[in-house]
């Protein structure tokens, strides 16, 4: 079946760890994006990418990078700079050019203890 | 720049009540406005969209908003409220650049017996 893959679920860390999380999609979209999501303030855009090996920051951008080296793959990694990383990562697609449709993965959930 | 504004973070409903969501949105440009539903601890799936074609709008699971540019409103109504639709809501607004969604804050909606 097709669909985005989202992985670990669920992650804990260290303070000072630096942390990628995956997403894979088979959809075979050229647009993929990532959202933090925190309790109460909705869905804030981090990063997105609207073709391989080209990449925009979003809203949040701090303390976090990425990477667009294969079209169905666009990983995350929370680095030791960002000052409050514990939250609900969502990644999403979707087929091209501006967003109709956002397909969503099922998350990612990091801790930092 | 464009904003959506969800009304009420939480709404409750009794079973078989009707549901109305409220989003104002903010958008210099004419507006794709959509409505997505998240339950827990998943990522986020696509309720229904608005893309300047016909005003009133049907989605799934029985949900329909209105556009009304008058108002700058885009309300997520539905008849009959089931326990199954107790979840967060979502509306979200394409950004200016065309090339990503923002999201509102949320609504919980919470339906009793």
């Amino acid at each position: 079946d097709g669909g985005i893959t989202q992985s670990p679920k669920y992650l804990f860390r260290k303070e000072g760890q630096n942390v990628t999380l995956s997403c894979e999609q088979n959809l075979n979209h050229d647009a993929m994006y990532w959202y933090r999501q925190d309790p109460g303030q909705g869905l804030r855009l981090i990063y997105y990418s609207q073709i391989v090996n080209d990449f925009q920051k979003g809203d949040i951008a701090e303390g976090y990078s990425v990477s667009r080296e294969k079209k169905e793959s666009f990983p995350l990694t929370v680095t030791s700079a960002q000052k409050n990383p514990t939250a609900f990562y969502l990644c999403a697609s979707t087929p091209s050019g501006g967003p109709g449709e956002l397909f969503f993965g099922e998350g990612s959930r990091l801790t930092v203890l | 720049a464009q904003s959506v504004t969800q009304l009420g973070s939480h709404v409750s409903v009794s079973e078989g009540a009707l549901v109305l969501l409220r989003c104002n949105y903010s958008s210099s440009v004419p507006p794709y406005l959509f409505w997505y539903v998240q339950y827990p601890n998943q990522g986020l799936q696509l309720l229904l969209k608005y893309t300047s074609a016909a005003t009133l709008v049907k989605g799934i699971n029985g949900f329909e908003a209105e556009f009304k540019k008058s108002e700058t409103s885009f309300h997520l109504t539905k008849p009959s409220a089931h326990m199954s639709d107790a979840a967060e809501y979502f509306c979200a607004v394409i950004n200016q650049a065309g090339t990503a969604l923002i999201f509102g804050k949320g609504t919980t909606l919470s339906v009793s017996s």
